[in-house]
This record gives structure tokens, C-alpha cells and sequence, in this order.
């Protein structure tokens, strides 16, 4: 059974900091990886996805990387802003195809102006 | 494009009672998966339809919960009668996969989600 683990569970920085969430994943046959983001009292954005055949995935200030052989994903934030601040969700698609997410319990971060 | 739809936003329920939530997915999305979040949690996988058919449902409490996908679109999650711990955010998803063998990917989308409080 697949089981998606995050750390920090919390963080609080100042503005402009680069940082880095991490996402560990206890089975490495995984079909793709998404990275969300959740405001509070609002569904899921998706940020990022990385394919089981990529390395790396880049968007804007956002660079999110794979290293499937030991069950681990990072996602940076380069000069973080206040909008910034929410609950960053991982999670992965273990089964192939369409099947459903399993996801960590997010990192909620918090961006000090 | 326009997104996931979901209603109502908001529902507060005395136990035992019953509820529905509804789910209208991204156009042209064959997939469609219904997610419970409690508090402090990550979503869970509570059920996914291919079109019209349920593809797994493992994870779906049956004694009270049930969801249908009338003509493979919209969707509706029932539960009758609730429980105190059904308090949660209920979320769906559409989906559809892209590309071919190995560079093919299933990016979902999620709505805005049900907060539903069962007092």
C-alpha cells in the first residue's frame, strides 16, 4: 500500500527566502506525481506533475523534482512571497493510468511579509 | 475552460440525517473521482467512475455512502445517515490522460470542494 509522507508539516519564513518541501513515497512504481496547492476553504490547484519517465518540472518561481529510485520529490519555491502562503499538497498516482491519488497530509506554509 | 463544479459549498446536517452533493466535471473528462479531507489530512480516495461505471471503490464506507454517474457526466455523492465523523471537505475530480506509453500523464483537476459539518 502506498503511503505519501511530508516534511516539514509547518514552516513559517520571511519574504524572499528560497525553500523546499519535500514528499516521500514508500513505493517507486509510480505512474506520475502532482504537487497542489490549497487555500484555506478552497479545492485543490494544481501546481505541478511530473511523469515517472521525468526528472524535473518547472513553472515560473516553482521547480518541482523526481527521484523515483528513492521515493522522493522536492518542490522549490524560489523568492518567496506572502501569496505564497497556503498548504502544498503531494501526491501520487501509484496504479498507472487513471487511477486515484494517494497524497500526504501537505506542508502548510506560511509566507512573513 | 471552465472547471470542476461542485454544490452547494457548504451543508451543516444533524446526525442521521441524509445528504447529496453534487459534481460536474471538466468537459470532455472521462474520469471522475470523489475525495473525503478531514481536517488536517490529505484527501482520500473515496471512488472513481470510467464514464458510467465505478472502477474502484474500495474505500467507499457502502452501509451508508453511495455515488452514481448518470449518463458518464455529472455525478452525485450520497451518504444516508450520517455520522459525526463524516465531517469533512468532500472534492471532486475529472480527469483525462494524455500522450502515449511511457510519456503518457493523468493530470486531475479538482473542484472547489463540499464542506460539510454533521452536528
Amino acid at each position: 500500500k502506498q503511503e505519501v509522507t511530508q516534511i516539514p508539516a509547518a514552516l513559517s519564513v520571511p519574504e524572499g527566502e528560497n525553500l523546499v518541501l519535500n514528499c516521500s513515497f514508500t513505493d517507486s512504481a509510480i505512474y506520475n506525481l502532482q504537487w497542489f496547492r490549497q487555500d484555506p476553504g478552497k479545492g485543490l490547484t494544481s501546481l505541478l506533475l511530473i511523469q515517472s519517465s521525468q526528472r524535473e518540472q518547472t513553472s515560473g518561481r516553482l521547480n518541482a523534482s523526481l527521484d523515483k529510485s528513492s521515493g522522493r520529490s522536492t518542490l522549490y519555491i524560489a523568492a518567496s512571497q506572502p501569496g505564497d502562503s497556503a498548504t502544498y499538497l503531494c501526491a501520487v498516482n501509484s496504479g498507472g493510468g487513471a487511477d486515484g491519488l494517494t497524497f500526504g497530509k501537505g506542508t502548510h506554509l506560511i509566507i512573513q511579509p | 475552460e471552465a472547471g470542476v463544479a461542485q454544490s452547494p459549498r457548504y451543508k451543516i446536517i444533524e446526525k442521521r440525517q441524509s445528504v447529496a452533493f453534487w459534481c460536474n466535471p471538466i468537459s470532455g473528462h472521462a474520469t471522475l473521482y470523489w475525495y473525503q479531507q478531514i481536517l488536517g489530512q490529505g484527501p482520500k480516495l473515496l471512488i472513481q467512475f470510467q464514464n458510467n461505471g465505478v472502477v474502484d471503490d474500495s474505500q467507499l464506507p457502502k452501509d451508508r455512502f453511495s455515488a452514481e454517474r448518470l449518463k458518464g457526466v455529472d455525478s452525485t455523492l450520497k451518504i444516508q445517515p450520517a455520522k459525526l465523523e463524516d465531517s469533512a471537505v468532500y472534492l471532486c475530480a475529472s480527469s483525462y490522460i494524455s500522450g502515449q506509453g511511457p510519456s503518457s500523464y493523468n493530470e486531475q483537476f479538482f473542484g472547489p470542494g463540499t464542506r460539510l459539518t454533521v452536528l
